[in-house]
């Protein structure tokens, strides 16, 4: 079963627009990392959060995580309609590397 | 530059035949990791391996097989393709780093099992 869900399943936004995606996941985690996917192409990997750190930027991506809720949000702010994608978020539990990854979030930003 | 590149990029195969997918990457990692992608199910983990030698099951490992035997290279196996096998495979790799395994993805191969 997906340690991760996010939330919305789709995002429809205009340019310029931020753009907010949820993930909450089951059990206790090492990091949580966000993934962008183009359409047609492979993951890449955007940004790590650690269990002992509350907030992250990179950019215009802001994570959040919340260990008692046992959730993470990614914002992106001033979208382009080069961030439409597919993000999708993976829990590093710790145990060997692996990471679990949800269903992802399909975000299309209108121009 | 260091990359991971998966071939083919597209096959088409017929049920019951044996099929190999190759994933070769160049950023000397140990860690390698084969999932397949379909609708309604995201990112699911078939088999990964540690380094040299090193195999194990994933999440959704029956029918597959994948054998590592230098550190650039872990090809998948399909033992006898199978209609359900029809999905798009990623490889992956990471660097075991203090509390951090960020992941590098392959483009991908979408597999067809008629």
């Amino acid at each position: 079963s997906q340690q991760g869900e996010e939330d919305p399943q789709a995002l429809s936004i205009q340019e310029g627009e931020n753009a907010t995606m949820n993930c909450s996941y089951k059990t206790s985690i090492n990091n949580l990392q966000w993934y962008r996917q183009n359409s047609g192409r492979g993951l890449v990997h955007l940004i790590l959060i650690r269990s002992n750190e509350r907030e992250k930027h990179s950019g215009r991506l802001r994570v959040t995580l919340d260990t008692s809720k046992k959730s993470s949000s990614l914002l992106i702010t001033a979208s382009r309609a080069a961030d439409t994608a597919s993000y999708f978020c993976a829990t590093d539990t710790g145990a060997n590397s692996k990471l679990t990854f949800g269903k992802g979030i399909t975000l299309s930003v209108r121009p | 530059d260091a990359e991971i590149t998966q071939s083919p990029r597209h096959k088409i195969t017929e049920t019951g035949r044996q099929v190999t997918l190759a994933c070769h990457q160049t950023w000397n990692h140990n860690n390698m990791f084969w999932y397949r992608q379909d609708l309604g199910h995201g990112l699911r983990l078939i088999h990964y391996s540690y380094g040299v030698q090193d195999t194990n099951k994933g999440e959704v490992s029956d029918g597959y097989s994948v054998s590592r035997s230098n550190t650039e290279d872990l090809p998948l196996t399909l033992e006898s393709a199978a209609s359900s096998q029809t999905s798009v495979y990623f490889c992956a790799s990471s660097e075991v780093l203090a509390g951090a395994r960020e992941q590098f993805f392959g483009p991908g191969t979408r597999l067809t099992v008629l």
